[in-house]
């Protein structure tokens, strides 16, 4: 069964950082590509960024490039998202999501619960 | 990366078939057949119903269908059921390499 598991969310003050980890288990990790997608309240699905079975291909939304970092670590079968200088707007509920393919076209065929994470003073 | 244009809201009786359109450009929608449907009941994940514009995953009813014409993409439902009302989304690859979704639309079964 396929799970992924996420972790590293909570509150955090405008400008801060903060490091979402996810964990996968029940399918070859890195036979896949990998996205993280969110979720703000209330609101739509919007993309923030994927990798591909190597790490060879990264995408960002043009909302996060230069502020996040997506990365991943085969050997422990596990995706990250490093989000900086965060922002009110990027408050939201964040999918550690699994692409059906080895490169990040798509579609998603698997999703975890999520983490919230608010940005606050 | 606009947002794939999508309805706000549709709604159809027991039994009924409803079409949800997806509407883009040719960067995205109308440049590849990469175009993917998912379905999110309130507090869950989404889940995948239609990928590659009109396939199935293993599970999903064979009420749901996709299709694409030009720049828009369509999700069909047919013989609507109380448990399909849930918000539907698109989503399509991008010449960018990147994913883009729909703005969301919420069914509702009368």
């Amino acid at each position: 069964e396929v799970q992924l598991v996420e972790s590293g969310g909570g509150l955090v003050q405008p400008g801060r950082s903060l490091r979402l980890s996810c964990a996968a288990s029940g399918f070859t990790f890195d036979d896949y590509a990998m996205h993280w997608v969110r979720q703000a309240p209330g609101k739509g699905l919007e993309w923030v960024s994927g990798i591909s079975w190597n790490s060879g291909s990264i995408g960002y939304a043009d909302s996060v490039k230069g502020r996040f970092t997506i990365s991943r670590d085969n050997a422990k079968n596990s995706l990250y998202l490093q989000m900086n200088s965060l922002r009110a707007e990027d408050t939201a509920l964040y999918y550690c999501a699994k692409d059906k393919e080895p490169v990040t076209r798509g579609p998603i065929d698997y999703w975890g619960q999520g983490t919230l994470v608010t940005v606050s003073s | 990366q606009s947002a794939l244009t999508q309805p706000a809201s549709v709604s159809g009786s027991p039994g009924q078939s409803i079409t949800i359109s997806c509407t883009g450009t040719s960067s995205d929608v109308g440049g590849y057949n990469y175009v993917s449907w998912y379905q999110q009941h309130p507090g869950k994940a989404p889940k995948l119903m239609i990928y590659d514009v009109s396939n199935r995953p293993s599970g999903v009813s064979n009420r749901f269908s996709g299709s694409k014409s030009g720049n828009t993409a369509s999700l069909t439902i047919s013989g609507l059921q109380a448990e399909d009302e849930a918000d539907y989304y698109c989503s399509s690859y991008t010449s960018s390499g990147s994913q883009v979704f729909g703005g969301g639309t919420k069914l509702t079964v009368l």
